[in-house]
C-alpha cells in the first residue's frame, strides 16, 4: 500500500507531551520524516532520518520508529507548536513519495 | 544554504498549461535530485514529481502521469514543472523542494520553495 495514515486532529495542553502516529507499510523499509506547517506557510522539516533534528528545531520534538508506525513526540508543547504535521515515507514498490494526511495539533 | 525562489501566482482557464519556476541561488542545486508537491486549499500535502540531478530521470505521481512535465537547466540551477489539461482541482500551491538522503536512513525534503499558487477558474 502507497498510503500514510494519521490521525485528523490532536489536542495537548500546554506544557503535556504529545505523541503524533503514522501508520503505513512502506515505513517497514524507510524511515519518516516529519513537517511542520503553520497557517499560510511552506512546510518546515522537524524531523529526519528517524530522530534527528535539523539545526534551529528545538529539542522538545523527537521522533522513533517501530514496525509499520512512525511517532512524532513534542515533549512539554509549546503555543507556537501549534500547527498542521505531515509524515512522508518512500514507497519503493511503486516508486512514489507519499504524505500522511496531515495531524492538527491544538494546544490547549 | 540553498535558498529556492519561486515564480509567481497564476491565474489559468481550465484546459490551459501553467509553467512554475523554481531557482536554487547555490551550486547544491546541480548535484541534488528535486521534487514537486502541491497542497490544494484546506487540503494536505501531495507528493507530484522526482527529477534527477541532470534533469534526465523523472518520477512522476500515478495521478499526474500524462499531465505533468519537470525539467531542469544546471546552467541557470532553475528547475520548472508544467502542468497541462488544467482543471479546477488543480488549484493549489506548488512547492519546489530539495531532496535529501542518507542509504538505509530514509529521504527528506529541505529546503522548500515560497510556494507558488496557482488558480484554475474559467
Amino acid at each position: 500500500s502507497s498510503e500514510l495514515t494519521q490521525d485528523p486532529a490532536v489536542s495537548v495542553a500546554l506544557g503535556q507531551t504529545v505523541r503524533i502516529t503514522c501508520q503505513g507499510d512502506s515505513l517497514r523499509s524507510y524511515y519518516a520524516s516529519w513537517y511542520q506547517q503553520k497557517s499560510g506557510q511552506a512546510p518546515l522539516l522537524v524531523i529526519y532520518a528517524k530522530d534527528n533534528r535539523p539545526s534551529g528545531i528545538p529539542d522538545r520534538f523527537s521522533g522513533s520508529s517501530s514496525g509499520n508506525t512512525a511517532s512524532l513526540t513534542i515533549t512539554g508543547a509549546q503555543a507556537e507548536d501549534e500547527a498542521d504535521y505531515y509524515c512522508n515515507c518512500r514507497d519503493s514498490s511503486v516508486n512514489q513519495w507519499v504524505f500522511g494526511g496531515g495531524t492538527r495539533l491544538t494546544v490547549l | 544554504q540553498v535558498h529556492l525562489e519561486q515564480s509567481g501566482a497564476e491565474v489559468k482557464k481550465p484546459g490551459a498549461s501553467v509553467k512554475v519556476s523554481c531557482k536554487a541561488s547555490v551550486s547544491p542545486f546541480s548535484n541534488s535530485w528535486m521534487h514537486w508537491v502541491r497542497q490544494a486549499p484546506g487540503q494536505g500535502l501531495e507528493w507530484m514529481a522526482v527529477v534527477s540531478p541532470r534533469g534526465d530521470y523523472t518520477v512522476y505521481s500515478q495521478k499526474l502521469q500524462g499531465r505533468l512535465s519537470v525539467t531542469r537547466e544546471t546552467s541557470t540551477t532553475t528547475m520548472y514543472m508544467e502542468l497541462s489539461s488544467l482543471r479546477s482541482e488543480d488549484t493549489a500551491v506548488y512547492y519546489c523542494v530539495k531532496d535529501n538522503s542518507v542509504s538505509g536512513m530514509g529521504w527528506w525534503f529541505d529546503p522548500w520553495g515560497q510556494g507558488t499558487l496557482v488558480t484554475v477558474s474559467s
